[in-house]
């Protein structure tokens, strides 16, 4: 049930862009997107609620494929702040609001 | 107010004790969850309040872990007879639910037992 994140880790350096992916074996009615840094708590990104839906905050954007089951997060330029842990949350169609997060994608940027 | 809140910060407490995690959601916010967070892993689904509606507690470990939560207010996580593999950082978060379900997190509780 958890969903599946991918790439586990991913070094950058400053400018370069990545993109994290999550995927689900369930039908999905949402996909949440959270950075942790160390020794923080989860801030969140972004929500995505309809299928094919594109959000944006600010260099950081994800995408939505319902029929795929399946999520992007983009980052383009990345900066040092960028760094942290990114974690995916689905909430599966039947399964009311619990989220369940995936394992989380560590991205590290370098100057 | 300002954020969700959870006390303590830390806990430390012996094997076979029962301890009491607080946590103070977003005032107005109707949905609460319970997180669990072991070192350098993801986030663990506990429970789940929204409303007046029956909790979710389909993520609980063992009848060891309980939660309550008074209205749409405080909730406490109660873990009895703590084992050591309870030591966690436990993550409490709010949102809105319905319209607009982002989850605002507290800090955590680090919990160690020893």
């Amino acid at each position: 049930q958890q969903p599946v994140q991918s790439p586990q880790a991913v070094i950058l350096r400053e400018g370069e862009d990545a993109v994290i992916n999550c995927s689900s074996s369930k039908a999905l009615y949402s996909v949440h997107w959270y950075r942790q840094k160390h020794g923080e708590a989860p801030v969140f990104l972004m929500i995505l609620l309809k299928g094919g839906e594109q959000k944006g905050h600010e260099k950081i954007s994800a995408s939505f494929n319902e029929k795929k089951q399946q999520s992007s997060l983009y980052l383009t330029a990345s900066q040092l702040s960028y760094s942290g842990t990114y974690f995916c949350g689905t909430e599966t169609r039947g399964g009311g609001f619990k989220t369940i997060f995936g394992a989380g994608t560590r991205l590290f940027v370098k100057a | 107010g300002a954020g969700v809140s959870q006390s303590p910060s830390n806990k430390v407490t012996e094997k076979g004790k029962d301890v009491e995690l607080r946590c103070d959601p977003i005032s107005g916010h109707t949905a609460l969850y319970w997180y669990r967070q072991r070192l350098g892993q993801g986030l663990e689904f506990l429970i789940y309040f929204q409303g007046n509606s029956a909790p979710d507690k389909s993520g609980l470990p063992s009848d060891r872990f309980s939660a309550e939560r008074t209205g749409e207010s405080v909730s406490t996580l109660t873990i009895q007879r703590t084992q050591q593999e309870d030591s966690a950082v436990y993550l409490c978060a709010s949102s809105l639910a319905v319209s607009e379900r982002a989850q605002f997190f507290g800090p955590g509780t680090r919990l160690t037992v020893l």
